[in-house]
């Protein structure tokens, strides 16, 4: 079982309504959580960080986390074209160093205008 | 700008060649991490260091790649004799000293190597 698990996509979404990115992570990555964006070409972007049970609010985007049933999600309130790019779900691994980050393979978003 | 700064950008080497990756952190950042990423594929941990310390280098390769920290300078990722398989986009991220439960990592813009 990979550590942190993405679906690839493409996710496609009309301009305007919400997106919706999922990620599950096995017992061996449990301590923090984070969402990058990476367009084409280009590196990652962080856009949200959480470790505590419950959701967290930035902007136009929400990050839940539930530890019970492992899984992380990211929703994108408004989505908007300039979103359209892959987004990176991202863990600690609580068997090494704390700052040893193991990201999903990615989900590509598609905002359709 | 006091981002994550990577050079050089593009790099080309003939197989066989050495390469070499630099990084400079951010401005308060002590904290250097190393990723790979292949075409298509997601992004792979492979060193983390401190000045002057490798801190956790589960993903390097064991053969042909290296990396370092000094005290004045740069972070440098060092490919030696490198193949075609080493081809990839190589990241740097830094982070500030570790306070508190999450360690948020940036990241450079990136050094595309291509080996030929």
């Amino acid at each position: 079982q990979k550590e942190v698990e993405q679906n690839s996509g493409p996710l496609s979404v009309p301009e305007g309504a919400i997106a919706s990115l999922n990620c599950t992570y096995s017992d061996r990555v449990s301590q923090s959580f984070f969402w990058y964006r990476q367009y084409s070409g280009k590196s990652p972007e962080l856009i949200m960080s959480i470790y505590s049970n419950g959701d967290k609010e930035d902007g136009r985007f929400t990050a839940q986390l539930n530890k019970a049933s492992q899984y992380v999600s990211l929703l994108i309130r408004d989505s908007q074209p300039s979103d359209s790019a892959t987004y990176l779900c991202a863990a600690t691994n609580i068997y090494s160093s704390a700052s040893k980050i193991i990201f999903g393979s990615g989900t590509r978003l598609s905002i359709r205008p | 700008n006091a981002g994550v700064m990577q050079n050089p950008r593009h790099l080309v080497r003939r197989r066989g060649q050495e390469a070499r990756l630099r990084c400079s952190p951010m401005k308060g950042h002590s904290h250097v991490y190393w990723y790979r990423q292949l075409p298509e594929e997601g992004l792979k941990f492979m060193v983390y260091l401190q000045k002057e310390n490798i801190i956790d280098e589960s993903g390097m390769p064991k053969e042909r790649f290296s990396a370092e920290f000094p005290k004045e300078g740069p972070s440098i990722l060092r490919i030696q004799q490198v193949v075609r398989g080493d081809s990839a986009a190589y990241f740097c991220a830094s982070s500030p000293p570790s306070a508190g439960a999450i360690i948020e990592q940036y990241f450079g813009p990136g050094t595309r190597l291509t080996v030929t």
